[in-house]
């Protein structure tokens, strides 16, 4: 199966901690990497691999995967952190790159 | 820092070919996967399709009799042609690296090209 579903939105107190989570068969052996996209922006890469972050990515973003699981975790949200997030895996045959739907974090 | 610039026309007929292209600055074309992505207004990410540095493509399968991805290692650039484009095809499209197995994601990425399919 080559689909990732995703929340559509999430909304998250400034400071407190919001979880976003991607679900596929696929990532039962494929890693997920995640993205930030803000308006009229192109997507930047967050974390990828086994919980790495990309240089010039703040600690208070973390991964995690379990099963067919996967999640972003932002511990101490800043109001800069309000975008949209897409998860990207590979399918079970990899050939395809599908991406998850995205989830929109609202930081209130 | 691998930077990657594109360019191609942003407004065609229906019925028209896309065609976008991709170039890589400050690194090697070996052993990555030079992938196209698209994301229609106000809507997702799309994969669009990749090809690697041996020039093996993959394809999105709602594109995939339409689509060419092709890489050209001597110019360090990589290009997309889209055929027969109708108005659903009108979306930002954006290169960018991929890694195999997708154990790196997707970094770096171009700066997007929008692309308006109108008669």
């Amino acid at each position: 199966s080559s689909e990732l579903t995703q929340d559509p939105a999430v909304s998250v107190a400034l400071g407190q901690t919001v979880r976003i989570t991607c679900q596929g068969d696929s990532l039962r052996n494929y890693y997920v990497s995640w993205y930030q996209q803000k308006p009229g922006q192109a997507p930047v890469l967050v974390i990828y691999g086994k919980n790495i972050r990309p240089s010039g990515i703040p600690d208070r973003f973390s991964g995690s995967s379990s099963g067919n699981t996967a999640s972003l975790t932002i511990t101490g949200a800043q109001a800069e952190d309000e975008a949209d997030y897409y998860c990207n895996s590979r399918d079970s045959s990899d050939n395809l790159s599908p991406f998850g739907g995205g989830t929109k974090v609202t930081v209130l | 820092q691998v930077q990657l610039q594109q360019w191609g026309a942003g407004l065609l007929k229906p019925s028209e070919t896309l065609s976008l292209t991709c170039a890589v600055y400050s690194g090697s074309l070996s052993g990555y996967y030079w992938s196209w992505i698209r994301q229609p207004p106000g809507r997702g990410l799309e994969w669009v399709g990749e090809v690697n540095y041996s020039g093996t493509t993959n394809y999105n399968p709602s594109l995939k009799t339409r689509v060419t991805i092709s890489l050209d290692m001597s110019k360090k650039q990589f290009s997309l042609q889209l055929a027969s484009v109708t108005a659903a095809d009108t979306a930002v499209y954006y290169c960018a690296r991929g890694t195999l197995r997708g154990v790196k994601g997707y970094d770096p990425w171009g700066q997007g090209t929008l692309v308006t399919v109108s008669s």
